[in-house]
């Protein structure tokens, strides 16, 4: 069975802190990663995909991946109230041709005013 | 923004009625997905679809069905709708390869 594994939270953090969210995932032949977020009633949006390991950086979010360790990591910095949302971590499965992803049950984030 | 709507938006409806939900899509993607969410399961892949007339199962695919006659949409049918349907429906699209895939705005399906 693969998996994708999530803390669920809530994580609670005080604005302008670093929220870091944290993702592991069974499937080692994965080859593409990805962090969306959801806000309540809405559908999930796409904020970073990552496919090599390291880090990505676009303005307050960093996207960290270590394949070794089968473990993807989003880092918001200067969090603010409107970061308070699901965050959804997603893995490509490639098999057969096609292309599929497993996702993660989410963390809910809470930025403190 | 990919472009993806979905109608309806919210159905409410009975035990044992068919149900169709349609997605529609403007991004010429090859690869399109229905997808349920619920709480304490996250999404979960339902049926997905590869190219026209191309389709096959996902996870939890055990009482729904599928068609893609046109690159533009998808349909999901539930052939006899069950309490255990009731849930939140997601489309999405992508250009397959190892690239992302776009979310449609949601439909609120209520089996009663």
């Amino acid at each position: 069975q693969k998996e994708v594994e999530q803390n669920s939270g809530p994580l609670s953090v005080p604005e302008g802190a670093i929220a870091s969210l944290n993702c592991t995932y069974s499937d080692r032949v994965s080859q593409s990663f990805f962090w969306y977020r959801q806000y309540s009633g809405k559908s999930p949006e796409l904020i970073m995909s990552i496919y090599s390991n390291g880090d990505k950086e676009d303005g307050r979010f960093t996207a960290q991946l270590n394949k070794a360790s089968q473990y993807v990591s989003l880092l918001i910095r200067d969090s603010q109230p409107s970061d308070s949302a699901t965050y959804l971590c997603a893995v490509n499965l490639v098999g057969s041709g096609t292309y599929k992803y497993i996702f993660g049950t989410g963390t809910r984030l809470k930025v403190l005013a | 923004d990919a472009g993806i709507t979905q109608s309806p938006r919210h159905k409410v409806t009975e035990t044992g009625t068919p149900v169709t939900l349609r997605c529609h899509q403007t991004e010429n993607h090859r690869y399109m997905y229905w997808y349920r969410q619920d709480p304490g399961h996250g999404l979960r892949l339902i049926h997905y679809s590869y190219g026209v007339k191309d389709t096959d199962k996902g996870e939890v695919s055990d009482g729904y069905s599928v068609s893609r006659s046109k690159t533009e949409d998808f349909l999901l049918t539930l052939e006899s709708a069950t309490s255990s349907q009731t849930s939140v429906y997601f489309c999405a699209t992508g250009s397959g390869g190892i690239d992302e895939q776009f979310f449609g705005p949601g439909t609120r399906l209520t089996v009663l």
